[in-house]
């Protein structure tokens, strides 16, 4: 098993730009979620979902797009990129929304110019 | 907003040594985690603790919970350079969909 994938692995963006960071797992998890990461805040929950065609938000939802069509892929798009939204991404799942261990990607270095 | 507060935020030992890490909360949780991350890496699970449990072990890692003030430590024994890394403590406190709540995390250096 892949576990959880990621990509790209890093990217820059201009403000105002658009993209959408891809996440996938290959262990059948109902439950997965974004998170993002920035120096000394630790992680924050952006948006999740506990199974194909359901999503909610987290804790910093603003900015960000989620979709989840399929088990295995949960895409978080951003629409027009802000400086703000410079920071590394994170990928979780888990195997239902009742699990309590995540499994996370190895995350995505986004940085807005 | 912030759920859990690691302390100290970074601590600096010697292999062999014990390294104590300590997680406060504010709200009445379900369970509490603790995860590593590697630098430059995705975290990883280490251990979970349920609100009616005082105390778990796994290996070289110990957990206790005392929910009466609201603060969780991780005592690592033993350390070797391979525990060199970041350790944050998360909460779920939800009544509804499991949702995860991290701290700022404490950054562990463990010198040969």
């Amino acid at each position: 098993n892949a576990g959880v994938t990621q990509t790209p692995k890093f990217q820059v963006l201009k403000t105002g730009q658009s993209m959408t960071l891809q996440c996938a797992q290959d262990m059948n998890h109902e439950y997965m979620s974004w998170y993002r990461q920035d120096p000394g805040m630790g992680l924050r929950l952006i948006h999740y979902s506990v199974g194909a065609g359901i999503t909610d938000q987290g804790e910093v939802p603003n900015g960000y797009n989620v979709s989840r069509s399929t088990t295995e892929d949960f895409p978080l798009r951003l629409l027009s990129a802000a400086p703000s939204q410079t920071s590394v991404y994170f990928c979780a799942s888990s195997y239902s929304w009742q699990s309590e261990t995540q499994y996370f990607g190895p995350g995505t270095r986004l940085l807005v110019l | 907003s912030q759920q859990g507060e690691e302390d100290p935020q970074a601590l600096s030992i010697q292999e062999g040594e014990n390294a104590t890490m300590n997680c406060s909360y504010k709200t009445s949780i379900n369970n509490l985690q603790w995860y590593r991350q590697n630098s430059g890496r995705g975290l990883v699970h280490l251990i979970l603790i349920r609100s009616n449990e005082r105390e778990k072990h796994s290996g070289r890692l110990r957990v206790t919970l005392d929910t009466s003030k609201k603060s969780s430590s991780l005592l690592i024994t033993a350390s070797r350079a391979a525990d060199t890394a970041s350790y944050f403590c998360a909460t779920d406190a939800s009544t509804g969909y499991s949702t995860l709540t991290f701290g700022k995390g404490t950054m562990l250096l463990v010198s040969p």
